[in-house]
């Protein structure tokens, strides 16, 4: 099946710094989100985002598909940012479901 | 819109005995899902619906898990019994069709087995 990679595993910021994330992944795709799960768990979607750019806020995100990676962009961190970063992907012509990445763990201190 | 919504939010029980899991997915979605969460990794699709058939259960333990969406609204998700590896978040979400659209999760039911 499709392998996905995240990096970094962990990430330790001061609040008004800025990150980024990095997602690798082993085939094409026709569907990649980025989710944020805070610290109660709940998995918030932040980007679907199978190919190009898209900004919303202190987030950006951007796909290149043919590279088979996304990054995920945070600037000004707050402390509300802290939580665990996933990508999952869908495969093209896969089983459409999506696969997660194993995550980002972000802190972000006061 | 509400959201996806689950029931009980948390669950204590004890290895051999069983559990059942309730999801409410958002209105007029087609397809919802079932996942579980380990604790340090990323959700695995445990079984997917479109309306209330199964098409894709390949990584449900059937020995021990079930799960139905009667109706093609509601769906529950049932252990028995349990093992002490099932400990996990059990997360449903819904989308509003297969393939490329965006999954929306709900809170999830953190499941301890004893």
């Amino acid at each position: 099946g499709i392998q996905v990679e995240q990096s970094p595993p962990d990430l330790i910021l001061q609040e008004g710094a800025n990150s980024t994330l990095r997602c690798n992944f082993s085939d094409s795709v026709n569907n990649l989100q980025w989710f944020h799960q805070n610290p109660w768990g709940q998995l918030i979607n932040l980007f679907y985002i199978p190919s190009g750019t898209k900004q919303n806020g202190r987030l950006s995100a951007t796909t290149v598909a043919t590279e088979r990676y996304s990054l995920l962009y945070i600037s000004s961190s707050q402390t509300t940012d802290s939580g665990v970063y996933f990508c999952a992907v869908d495969r093209l012509r896969g089983a459409q479901k999506l696969v997660f990445g194993q995550g980002t763990r972000l802190t972000i201190n006061p | 819109e509400a959201g996806v919504a689950q029931s009980p939010r948390y669950k204590i029980i004890e290895k051999r005995q069983s559990v059942a899991f309730w999801c409410n997915p958002i209105s007029g979605h087609a397809t919802l899902y079932w996942y579980q969460q380990i604790l340090g990794q990323g959700p695995k699709l445990l079984i997917q619906f479109q309306n209330n058939g199964v098409v894709d259960d390949s990584q449900l333990p059937k020995d021990r898990f079930s799960a139905e969406r009667l109706k093609g609204v509601d769906s529950t998700l049932k252990i028995q019994p349990a093992k002490l590896e099932d400990s996990a978040v059990y997360l449903c979400a819904s989308s509003l069709n297969r393939g490329i659209h965006t999954q929306y999760f709900g809170p999830g039911t953190r499941l301890t087995v004893l």
